[in-house]
């Protein structure tokens, strides 16, 4: 079946506008996470759903920043008023964790790349 | 709470071994393994589980020392393909049935013929 999808691929946007990214993930995963990777660095956890809701939004760096999930399947994330310090990969991932038990891996999908200008 | 990862670089002739090392001063319930090749998208390798058994695949295998909260990926007569970045990522219970997966900065490994 299909892997995990991420839409655009590449976005360019000026500073102070807003941005939404959009993940599919693969059909009959729960768990869907978004990660934010900058140039050369580690994997950030921004934000984590079990179905429709977030119970971890730890991850997020500012109020400028949400995500939400609708019918357990799509999910975007907004940025709002972006700034240059946003500029990174955007990378989702999901997995059929289901919240209690055991662990699963998490199927990554190939990112976005948001450059601000 | 950032998992801190050992060495940063390794650099190794095609066949030999090398040891990249995680470890984390929370308790953790698991830990996971990833690789990244330049451009791409992680791609999953292992899991480890509290209270587990060690893990391979093919020559990779790796450990996990609940005591020390330490995780060792091991790699054998390692080949081109595995040159990359090796991420490793502690996973913690963080309340309210979520589970937050922290990733180290990564070990770039370098494979040379």
């Amino acid at each position: 079946g299909a892997g995990v999808s991420q839409s655009p691929s590449n976005k360019v946007t000026e500073k102070g506008k807003d941005v939404e990214l959009r993940c599919d993930p693969i059909s009959g995963h729960t768990a869907l996470y978004w990660y934010r990777q900058s140039l050369g660095q580690g994997l950030e956890f921004l934000i984590y759903f079990q179905g429709n809701s977030a119970p971890d939004k730890s991850g997020l760096p500012s109020d400028r920043f949400s995500a939400e999930r609708t019918g357990g399947s799509v999910s975007t994330l907004t940025i709002q008023r972006t700034q240059q310090e946003d500029s990174a990969v955007y990378l989702c991932a999901s997995s059929l964790r289901t919240g209690q038990g055991a662990s699963y891996e998490q199927y990554f999908g190939p990112g976005t790349r948001l450059t601000v200008t | 709470q950032q998992p801190v990862q050992s060495p940063q670089a390794v650099i190794l002739r095609e066949g030999e071994d090398a040891v990249i090392n995680c470890s984390s001063s929370k308790a953790l319930y698991s830990v996971h393994w990833y690789r990244q090749k330049h451009g791409e998208a992680p791609v999953f390798l292992m899991i480890l589980l509290k209270g587990g058994e060690q893990k391979g695949h093919d020559k990779i295998s790796a450990s996990f020392n609940e005591k020390k909260q330490q995780s060792s990926l091991y790699l054998t007569a390692s080949q081109l393909s595995y040159s990359g970045t090796y991420f490793c990522g502690t996973e913690r219970y963080s309340g309210a049935g979520s589970y937050q997966l922290t990733f180290g900065k990564g070990t770039k490994l370098s494979v040379i013929p």
